[in-house]
């Protein structure tokens, strides 16, 4: 099983939609989760992160934990072409600063 | 703000010689940076943890021999590739952890070995 799992998509969306990226983890102590945009050729930028249950929100973007089911979503709300990109989850092991990446989810948000 | 900076951004090498890329901390110390490596459509894999003033802790699967690692200040980490293949063309990308802004990444630097 991997650590970090990812749909890798394409998920297609219309602009103005709402896209909803899901995210699974192996390992129940991780306590640290964060969502990275990453545009082909460049470096990860952060989105967001969130520690504790529940939902985190900033902007368009909303941030969702669960950690009894040991998932986390990223939904994007009134998507925007720009939005096209593959959107990567990312994990903190326990006691680890290091962070264990899934594959991505690649979206495409259609004009 | 807190920045991190990676050197040089693209690099073309012949199979066989050595290749450096460097990572700094800009307006903040890091006592861990960390490697990774992408290929094309695939995820971030971490290839190693880097320590001020220690030695660094690899992946397994990493070759540390292949792949030296050195973390002589607060602010710079250095890769280097050594006797670069083919195979290493990748996407090589550092990271490392400001307190306040969280990790950081730099601009990675794309490998091409010929």
């Amino acid at each position: 099983q991997k650590e970090v799992e990812q749909n890798s998509g394409p998920l297609s969306v219309p602009e103005g939609a709402i896209a909803s990226l899901n995210c699974t983890y192996s390992d129940r102590g991780s306590q640290s989760f964060f969502w990275y945009r990453q545009y082909s050729g460049k470096s990860p930028e952060l989105i967001m992160f969130i520690y504790s249950n529940g939902d985190k929100e900033d902007g368009r973007f909303t941030a969702q934990l669960n950690k009894a089911s040991q998932y986390v979503s990223l939904l994007i709300r009134d998507s925007q072409p720009s939005d096209s990109a593959t959107y990567l989850c990312a994990v903190t092991p326990p006691g680890f600063q290091k962070l264990v990446f899934g594959t991505g989810t690649r979206l495409l948000v259609s004009p | 703000g807190a920045v991190v900076s990676q050197h040089p951004s693209w690099v073309i090498c012949k199979s066989g010689t050595s290749v450096k890329i460097e990572c700094r901390s800009l307006d903040f110390q890091a006592t861990t940076m960390f490697w990774y490596r992408q290929f094309p459509k695939q995820s971030l894999m971490l290839m190693a943890t880097s320590n001020e003033g220690s030695k660094a802790t690899y992946e397994q699967g990493v070759e540390k021999d292949k792949f030296l690692i050195n973390h002589a200040s607060l602010t710079l980490s250095t890769l280097t590739v050594t006797s670069a293949h083919p195979e290493d063309s990748s996407f090589y990308i550092c990271s490392a952890r400001d307190q306040d802004s969280g990790n950081l990444f730099g601009a990675g630097t794309r490998l091409s070995v010929l």
